[in-house]
């Protein structure tokens, strides 16, 4: 199974909502990322999780918080986003660090 | 840190025609080199791989070669159809960057666009 599985694919939220993006793996894979993309730009950084523990974070603003509930689980919390925020929200799954990184359907956030 | 150039940003090929797709990273700590295909809308997928170690790989119409002294390497496809209409990004990853599950650089991408 290479399958990285994400959900909502779609959200609209305005700006004082509060939503989260799910992300789910049963590769096994010991570490986690969320990435953002904009139209027409490669995949940016965001966190990354390695065995549940955040690794890395990428100076993300607090209205993004991540979360590791279990090895096979990856959310993203989201609150007072802003409208420059929207964009494709892709989970990522690799084993180790030069090992083949699978991403994930991703979710089209539009932030109105 | 990691820096990857990628050239050309976009890139039209008549149909069975060859193209060719070169990125240059700058950290020789570097040893993972993927190369992704994202069609609109959808997922980056991994379509070829390539290690430090090895110098050229091949899958079907796919190619990558690495010149490792150079710091460069290139995606190559041959006999384009239309269905490789794509955006392709290469990527780097590099162990000084994050660690022990170090990220992996992505290139600016580059539009391929196959004409029937």
């Amino acid at each position: 199974d290479t399958e990285v599985t994400q959900t909502p694919k779609h959200l609209v939220m305005g700006m004082t909502n509060k939503k989260s993006l799910k992300c789910e793996q049963h590769m096994g894979h010991r570490a986690m990322y969320w990435y953002k993309q904009k139209a027409k730009k490669p995949p940016e950084l965001m966190f990354v999780y390695s065995y549940e523990k955040l690794s890395i974070n990428e100076s993300v603003p607090s209205r993004f918080s991540p979360e590791c509930p279990n090895s096979s689980l990856l959310n993203l919390h989201l609150h007072a986003l802003q409208p420059e925020d929207s964009a494709l929200y892709l989970c990522a799954t690799r084993q180790n660090f030069n090992e083949k990184l699978f991403f994930g359907s991703g979710t089209q956030l539009s932030v109105l | 840190g990691e820096n990857v150039e990628q050239h050309p940003s976009t890139l039209s090929v008549q149909e069975g025609d060859s193209a060719v797709i070169k990125c240059t990273y700058s950290d020789s700590a570097s040893n993972y080199f993927p190369w992704y295909k994202q069609e609109l809308g959808k997922r980056p997928q991994l379509i070829i791989d390539i290690r430090s170690n090895v110098g050229e790989k091949k899958d079907q119409r796919i190619a990558v070669t690495l010149n490792k002294t150079a710091k460069h390497f290139s995606l190559h496809i041959t006999e384009t159809q239309p269905e490789d209409s794509a955006v392709y990004f290469c990527a780097a990853s590099s162990l000084r960057y994050g660690g022990s599950q170090g990220n992996l650089i992505f290139g600016k991408g580059t539009k391929l666009s196959v004409k029937p």
